[in-house]
């Protein structure tokens, strides 16, 4: 089983819809929890952290679910510009390593 | 302020041949890391270096891959007689304090396509 696992799409959706991505992790010991967002063939950009007790920026809310260990991110209003892929990424206590999910593809069509 | 720089941003070489790719972290920071996106794959971390010491490479291929951090310079990961299934994006990675609870920043990356 993969340490972090997402649902690589493509989530098609229209402008103005919303979307949610979840993700999933392996280790219980796992700590910090981000999502990032990487644009085709350039490098990834920290969209928001994720914390205990949820947190939101705007039209992206992003939330923890430490007893089913999973993080989602709720995605309302899509902009075109929301096309991107989305990547989970979690640390383990103690660590600093970076694990990255395979990535979630969003297309926001107008 | 700059951010990560990383050159160059695209690399060709032929089997057998080395590759050196550098990273310049964001001004202030002294952690740097580097990790490989293989096409449609994830991120894999593969070392993490402060200035002068190799921290954690535990993602490193044994063989043909090293990483230094000199004190004065650039980060540089060097890769010798480089095989084709090392084509891949390497992207560097560098924070102020431990990268655990602080957040990365992500140099541009380097294209290494091997023909």
């Amino acid at each position: 089983r993969k340490e972090v696992e997402q649902d690589p799409g493509p989530f098609n959706v229209p402008e103005g819809a919303t979307v949610a991505f979840n993700c999933t992790y392996s280790n219980s010991a796992s700590q910090s929890f981000f999502w990032y967002r990487q644009d085709c063939r350039k490098e990834p950009k920290l969209l928001m952290s994720v914390y205990s007790s949820g947190n939101e920026d705007g039209r992206f809310t992003a939330q923890l679910n430490r007893a089913s260990q999973y993080i989602s991110l709720l995605i309302r209003d899509s902009k075109l510009s929301d096309s991107a892929t989305y990547l989970c990424v979690v640390t383990t206590s103690g660590t600093y390593k970076y694990i990255f999910g395979t990535g979630t593809r969003l297309k926001v069509l107008a | 302020n700059a951010g990560v720089m990383q050159n160059p941003r695209h690399l060709v070489r032929r089997r057998g041949q080395e590759a050196r790719l550098r990273c310049s972290p964001m001004k202030g920071h002294s952690h740097v890391y580097w990790y490989r996106q293989l096409p449609e794959e994830g991120l894999k971390f593969m070392v993490y270096l402060q200035k002068e010491n190799i921290i954690d490479e535990s993602g490193m291929p044994k063989e043909r891959f090293s990483a230094e951090f000199p004190k004065e310079g650039p980060s540089i990961l060097r890769i010798q007689q480089v095989v084709r299934g090392d084509s891949a994006a390497y992207f560097c990675a560098s924070s102020s304090q431990r990268g655990d609870y602080n957040e990365q920043f992500f140099g541009p990356g380097t294209r290494l396509t091997v023909l």
